[in-house]
This record gives C-alpha cells, sequence and structure tokens, in this order.
C-alpha cells in the first residue's frame, strides 16, 4: 500500500501559469521527496525537504511541508512545456533507506 | 557521468517463463533498491540492498520474485512462473549510502506477460 497520496490527480494549465501539487502522508517521516517522472523515462529526483524545514526553493521550485497536518506541497512557478511530466512525492515513512511513493499528479502544460 | 543502466528495456514474456532483469547502478553507490511500477501508480518498494546483503526484501509479492546482488554492484531481479500480473514496469535506485538520501533512478525495464 502506498503513503501518500498527490492532489489533484490531473492538472492541465496554460504556459507561464504556476501549477500547485499537493502530498498528504500518513506517518511520521525524517524527509519528504518530490520526483519528477516523463512518460516512458525514470523518475529525477527534484527536492529533499527534512521534517524540521518547512519550505525549501530550488529554481522555479517550491516546496513546503506541514509535519502537523502530514502534507507537503509542491509549487512550480512560471510553467513550461517541457514541465509535462508525473510528478510523485515520496516519504521514508521513518525508515532509513527505502522510499514510499504517491500515485502521483499528472501534469500538462499547454504550449 | 554514468547514470543507472537497465536491461532490457523491454520484456514480453509468456505466462510461466522466467524472466531475468538486470541492474547496473552508479559505480561506488552502496544502496540498491528495487520498485514496481503498475501503470498509473506510483513506484512499490520490492527490496533494498546493502552492497550485497539483501536487508529488506518485504516487498516481494510473492516467492516467486528472487533478487540478488552477489558481488555488491549489479543485481539481477528474477520472476519465476510469471503470470499476467507480474505486468509492470521494475525500476531499479541507488544511493550512495543510507540516510535518507537522494536515489538515483534508472530508466526502468517494461514487463509484459501475455
Amino acid at each position: 500500500s502506498q503513503q501518500g497520496e498527490e492532489d489533484p490527480q490531473a492538472l492541465s494549465i496554460q504556459e507561464g501559469e504556476n501549477a500547485t501539487m499537493n502530498c498528504s502522508y500518513k506517518t511520521s517521516i525524517n524527509n519528504l521527496q518530490w520526483y519528477r517522472q516523463n512518460s516512458g523515462r525514470g523518475l529525477v529526483h527534484l527536492i529533499l525537504i527534512r521534517s524540521n524545514e518547512r519550505e525549501k526553493h530550488s529554481g522555479r521550485l517550491r516546496v513546503t511541508l506541514d509535519t502537523s497536518k502530514k502534507s507537503s506541497s509542491l509549487l512550480i512557478t512560471a510553467s513550461r512545456a517541457a514541465d509535462t511530466a508525473s510528478y510523485f512525492c515520496a516519504t521514508d515513512a521513518g525508515s532509513s533507506y527505502k522510499l514510499i511513493f504517491g500515485s502521483g499528479t499528472r501534469l500538462l502544460v499547454r504550449p | 557521468g554514468a547514470g543507472v543502466s537497465q536491461s532490457p528495456r523491454y520484456k514480453v514474456a509468456k505466462r510461466g517463463q522466467d524472466v531475468a532483469l538486470r541492474c547496473d547502478p552508479i559505480s561506488g553507490h552502496v544502496s540498491l533498491f528495487w520498485y514496481q511500477q503498475a501503470l498509473g501508480q506510483g513506484p512499490e518498494f520490492l527490496t533494498y540492498f546493502q552492497n550485497e546483503a539483501q536487508l529488506d526484501k518485504s516487498g516481494l509479492p510473492s516467492d516467486r520474485f528472487f533478487a540478488e546482488r552477489p558481488e555488491g554492484s549489479v543485481s539481477t531481479l528474477k520472476i519465476q512462473r510469471t503470470q499476467q500480473e507480474d505486468s509492470a514496469v521494475y525500476l531499479c535506485a541507488s544511493s550512495l549510502r543510507d540516510g535518507n538520501n537522494e536515489q538515483f533512478f534508472g530508466p526502468g525495464t517494461r514487463l509484459t506477460v501475455l
């Protein structure tokens, strides 16, 4: 069974708009990570946020973490067609190694 | 630099056949993971190696699934007597060490069991 659930399941936006994806999880975590998966390819790591952090930035990405609500959000600003992909959150569920993935958000950025 | 590679990229098997999926992790990475990704879902953990030791195989769906990493580098995931429900993408990932580090994923092997 999967730890996290992403919301929405699918998102379609116009190029240049911002995209926000949410992730909820169930158990205590040490960190939470976001990954991107393009069609037919493996997962690419985007950003890791530790449980004692509330917000983190990387380029056009902004991630927030609210451990009291067991939720995280990923914001992509000024989206591009190349951002079209599936986005997954993954938690460690308190372990030191394995990742527990959510079901993902499929993002479509229309040119 | 070379990332994680997997072969074959695509595999079609008849039900009942045995298959072997290969993973070449990033050189020097201690930890290696196998995940199974069903269509439209996120990856699900199968098993974990630290060097040649298989420390966690709790995610393997049945005793038809077997993984090994005999020399602490290349790993093979073997599925015996494949069933249709085994159809999925099998992803391999490696990381430099434990400790909640970033995992680097290969492109996956798409297995279709007819």
